[in-house]
C-alpha cells in the first residue's frame, strides 16, 4: 500500500532563517506531488505541484519554493523566512490522471 | 470559475444530536466528490467518495448524498460523538488535468 512521510512535525525558525520541509511517497511510482499550507482557521491553498523529476508549477507567487530531485520526494524551501509563512504546511499526492489526493501529518511552522 | 463552497463555516452540536452539513459546487467537469475530516494538527483522511451516478453512501454514522444535478452534496453525521470534533472538507476532482477544488471547510465542536 501506499504511504506519505512527512517532516519535520513541528518547527519553530526565527525571521529570516531558510526553511527545509520533506515530503516522500511509497508504493507508487510516477505519483503528482503537492505542497499546501493552511493558515489558521482557513482552507487549503496549493502552494507547488510537480508531476515528475524536475518539474515543478507554483500556484501562489513568495518566497517559498519547491524541488522533486527524485521521483517520490518533494521538498518545500525558503531562504529567508518571514513572520507570515507560519502555518500548517501539508504534502499530498496522487496518481497521474487519478481522482483522489491522499495528505501527509503536516508540519507545523512557527516563524518567530 | 470552478468553486466549492461549504456551510456552515463553523457549527457546535451536543454528543448525541445529529448534524448536516453542506457543499456546493461548480466544477466541470465533474469526476467525483469527497469528505475528508480533518483533526486539529493531522492531514486530512478521506471519509467517503461519491460519483457521479451515486446519490447516497454510508461509512458507518457518515452519510454522504450527491445531487449532481443540482451540484449539492451533504454529510449527515448520526449519534455524534466527542471525537467527531474536527474539520470537514469537500473536496472536487475534475477529469481536467488533475485539477482538485478544496471547500473551506465546516469545523465541527461536539461538546458534551
Amino acid at each position: 500500500s501506499q504511504t506519505i512521510h512527512q517532516w519535520p512535525a513541528t518547527l519553530v525558525q526565527p525571521v529570516g532563517s531558510p526553511l527545509s520541509l520533506e515530503c516522500t511517497v511509497e508504493g507508487t511510482s510516477n505519483p503528482n506531488l503537492y505542497w499546501y499550507r493552511q493558515a489558521a482557521g482557513r482552507g487549503l491553498q496549493l502552494l507547488f505541484y510537480s508531476v515528475g523529476i524536475g518539474q515543478i508549477s507554483s500556484e501562489v507567487p513568495q518566497n517559498l519554493s519547491a524541488s522533486r530531485p527524485q521521483d517520490r520526494q518533494f521538498i518545500l524551501s525558503s531562504k529567508k523566512l518571514l513572520l507570515s509563512d507560519s502555518g500548517f504546511y501539508l504534502c499530498a499526492w496522487s496518481l497521474q490522471g487519478g481522482d483522489t489526493i491522499y495528505f501527509g501529518e503536516g508540519s507545523w511552522l512557527t516563524v518567530v | 470559475k470552478n468553486q466549492v463552497e461549504q456551510s456552515p463555516q463553523s457549527l457546535i452540536i451536543l454528543e448525541g444530536k445529529n448534524c448536516t452539513l453542506q457543499c456546493n459546487y461548480t466544477v466541470s467537469p465533474f469526476s467525483n466528490l469527497r469528505w475528508y475530516k480533518q483533526d486539529t494538527g493531522r492531514g486530512p483522511v478521506s471519509l467517503t467518495i461519491m460519483t457521479f451516478s451515486e446519490n447516497t453512501k454510508s461509512n458507518g454514522r457518515y452519510t454522504a448524498t450527491l445531487d449532481a444535478d443540482t451540484k449539492q452534496s451533504s454529510l449527515h453525521i448520526t449519534a455524534s460523538q466527542l471525537s467527531d470534533s474536527a474539520s470537514y472538507i469537500c473536496v472536487v476532482s475534475s477529469y481536467t488535468g488533475n485539477q482538485f477544488y478544496f471547500g473551506t471547510g465546516t469545523s465541527l465542536t461536539v461538546i458534551p
